[in-house]
């Protein structure tokens, strides 16, 4: 079993509608989960960090932690042409330093 | 603040030789990772650095090697390149590198070996 899960895609929505990319982990102690956006030849880029069990929204993008599931989501509002790139979830592991994993990300394509 | 640099951005090696990249963290962070990006792979860990210190490593073989300065600086060494060492090398900084902190990467270094 892979420690972080994600559905490799491509995930085609039309501009406007909502995303909704979901992430899997193996590691019940896992402290920090985290969503990168990576853009075709770039590198990761962060977009939103959650801790604790519920939902953060920031501006178009919210994500959801569910920690008895083991499952995180980000969900992207109306969502843009701009936004297609691959998702990428990250995990950092219980520990006092830092172990991040990372699935091998969903690749969103928004259609015009 | 300026962001996580790396360099060189494109390397070319042939098998065998050896390659060594750089990495200067966001200011004040002091903790810098190295990752592998492949498309087959996804990210991978190489290891992580904190005050000179490497605290983790990931499963590479001995060939992948790293160091960090005072300065936070970081360089990571690959000898005897092989062609499967041909990837997206990321660094990340983040500020202490315990499991709660934010890692932000650099540019990458593209490394091909032929």
């Amino acid at each position: 079993q892979k420690e972080v899960e994600q559905n490799s895609g491509p995930l085609s929505v039309p501009e406007g509608a909502i995303a909704s990319l979901n992430c899997t982990y193996s590691d019940r102690g896992s402290q920090s989960f985290f969503w990168y956006r990576q853009y075709s030849g770039k590198s990761p880029e962060l977009i939103m960090s959650i801790y604790s069990n519920g939902d953060k929204e920031d501006g178009r993008f919210t994500a959801q932690l569910n920690k008895a599931s083991q499952y995180v989501s980000l969900l992207i509002r109306d969502s843009q042409p701009s936004d297609s790139a691959t998702y990428l979830c990250a995990v950092s592991q219980s520990g006092g330093y830092q172990k991040v994993t990372f699935g091998t990300g969903t690749k969103l394509q928004v259609i015009p | 603040k300026a962001g996580v640099t790396q360099t060189p951005r494109y390397l070319i090696k042939t098998r065998g030789q050896q390659v060594t990249l750089s990495c200067s963290p966001i200011s004040g962070h002091r903790s810098v990772s190295w990752y592998q990006q492949t498309p087959g792979q996804g990210l991978q860990f190489l290891f992580e650095y904190f005050s000179e210190t490497q605290r983790n490593k990931g499963n590479f073989p001995g060939r992948f090697s790293g160091r960090q300065f005072s300065n936070s600086r970081s360089e990571m060494n690959v000898s005897t390149l092989e062609l499967g060492d041909s990837a997206l090398y990321l660094c990340a900084s983040s500020f202490q590198g315990n499991s709660y902190n934010e890692q932000f990467f650099g540019p990458g270094t593209r490394l091909t070996v032929l």
